[in-house]
């Protein structure tokens, strides 16, 4: 499969504390981006790092890349109640433009 | 703010009905996509389109189609449907041909065929 895979499958934790997903990869990439989906709904885009790039941050989310693991990493800080969800990576291959692969997704469960 | 919207939110259909899927942006948007979601599995892309009646199959195209006609509108359409597309289908748009473009979600379509 080309898909990256999320782990863990879930996590549950405590408000205000910190929550590490992970998530690895098969091919080389342009990009991998980071999406979080409210049950039964849309995703939303959190944040993309580029392959060049090693860490990124957004308000309460740090994104690390290491290209030579192929693994990418979601830190979202301080968590809260609002922050369940389910959190995708998703790929896009070098010269393959529009091609996105998702894994499977970590789903969070923050209790108040 | 882009806004992907998605004919219906929920949908029942019987085995060998044709089923239309119907996706618009408001952003005109360049880029247009169908995935299925399943548990476990991720979201799949099923096909995408990167102009008006253009598209390129994505990893799973078997047993649907597409259609483009106008910029802002992208159909998905299941043929003769079968009780193994029972799914959750998302459309997405994304901006012209930069890598570091991002994709904008629908609310989904939860599909059930009987």
């Amino acid at each position: 499969s080309q898909q990256g895979e999320e782990d863990p499958q879930a996590l549950s934790i405590q408000e205000g504390e910190n929550a590490t997903m992970n998530c690895s990869y098969k091919t080389s990439i342009n990009n991998l981006q980071w999406y979080r989906q409210n049950s039964g709904r849309g995703l939303v885009h959190l944040i993309l790092i580029r392959s060049n790039e090693r860490e990124k941050h957004s308000g309460r989310l740090r994104v690390t890349l290491d290209t030579s693991k192929k693994s990418s990493s979601l830190l979202i800080t301080a968590s809260r109640a609002a922050d369940t969800a389910s959190y995708f990576c998703a790929t896009e291959r070098e010269n393959n433009f529009n091609k996105f692969y998702f894994g499977s997704g970590t789903k969070l469960n923050v209790k108040p | 703010d882009v806004k992907v919207t998605q004919s219906s939110r929920y949908l029942v259909k019987r085995t060998g009905e044709k089923v239309f899927l119907e996706c618009v942006q408001d952003m005109d948007h360049e880029n247009m996509f169908w995935y299925r979601q399943d548990p476990g599995l991720g979201l799949r892309l099923i096909y995408f389109s990167y102009d008006v009646k253009m598209k390129e199959k994505g990893d799973i195209p078997e047993g649907y189609s597409v259609s483009r006609e106008k910029k802002e509108r992208f159909s998905l359409i299941l043929e003769s449907a079968s009780t193994n597309q029972t799914s959750m289908y998302l459309c997405a748009s994304r901006q012209g041909t930069r890598f570091q473009e991002t994709q904008y979600f629908g609310p989904g379509t939860r599909l059930l065929v009987l």
